[in-house]
């Protein structure tokens, strides 16, 4: 089956302790993104990549870091933590610049 | 990237027509206009994108008009299942937009 997964689904953790949320698909799609959900918000891009190694900064990347040593995982990396950084996370793919993204379940993260 | 404005929510009832209008004053002409549909604890799920004119598929059809200034998403006949945020978006290369989106609730 098609699909884009996340790990861990939820995530307690507390300010300063460093955490990964992996992301892999199965659709060998070249294009891959990291989202942060917040009330009132709706979803802002937090970094996306265009192929393996090839990173590039959304509209919210302070805080966070990315990696894409392989086509089929991105793993979001957040060094230190804060509160300000509870939220819910997804990761997307897609097969080309611009075209239908495939989301994951969503990491529902909180920071204490 | 410009951004988008949408209604906060829309109500409806099942069996009717709903249309959500999406604003985008400061469109670019790289940019693309698309739609997502979220339920509640899932990711967004592609509706339905176009540059200009119209565009229709099996589920929704999206109005643009020639200054690309806003754009309008159809959904014929919602029903209860249809009750969601659905969200309007541009999108220029790999930077996407997502705004706040309109909660649609349909009622029976």
């Amino acid at each position: 089956e098609a699909q884009v997964t996340q790990n861990p689904r939820y995530l307690i953790t507390v300010t300063g302790k460093k955490l990964t949320v992996t992301c892999s698909q199965n659709m060998n799609h070249e294009y891959m993104s990291w989202y942060r959900q917040d009330p009132g918000l709706g979803l802002r891009q937090i970094y996306y990549s265009m192929n393996v190694e090839v990173t590039d900064k959304g509209d919210v990347p302070e805080g966070y870091k990315v990696s894409r040593k392989e086509k089929r995982n991105f793993p979001l990396i957040l060094e230190s933590p804060s509160p300000n950084q509870t939220s819910l996370y997804f990761c997307a793919s897609s097969n080309e610049e611009g075209a239908t993204q495939y989301f994951g379940p969503g990491t529902r993260l909180l920071v204490l | 990237l410009a951004k988008t404005t949408q209604p906060i929510s829309m109500d409806s009832y099942e069996g009717q027509e709903v249309n959500i209008t999406c604003s985008h004053n400061n469109i670019a002409t790289n940019d693309y206009i698309t739609w997502y549909q979220q339920f509640p604890s899932q990711g967004p799920r592609f509706i339905i994108q176009g540059y200009k004119t119209k565009v229709t598929n099996e589920v929704a059809s999206l109005f643009i008009p020639a200054d690309r200034k806003s754009s309008t998403l159809s959904l014929p006949r919602v029903s209860l299942s249809d009750t969601a945020v659905y969200y309007c978006l541009l999108y220029n290369f790999n930077k996407f937009y997502f705004g706040s989106g309109t909660k649609l609730n349909v009622k029976p």
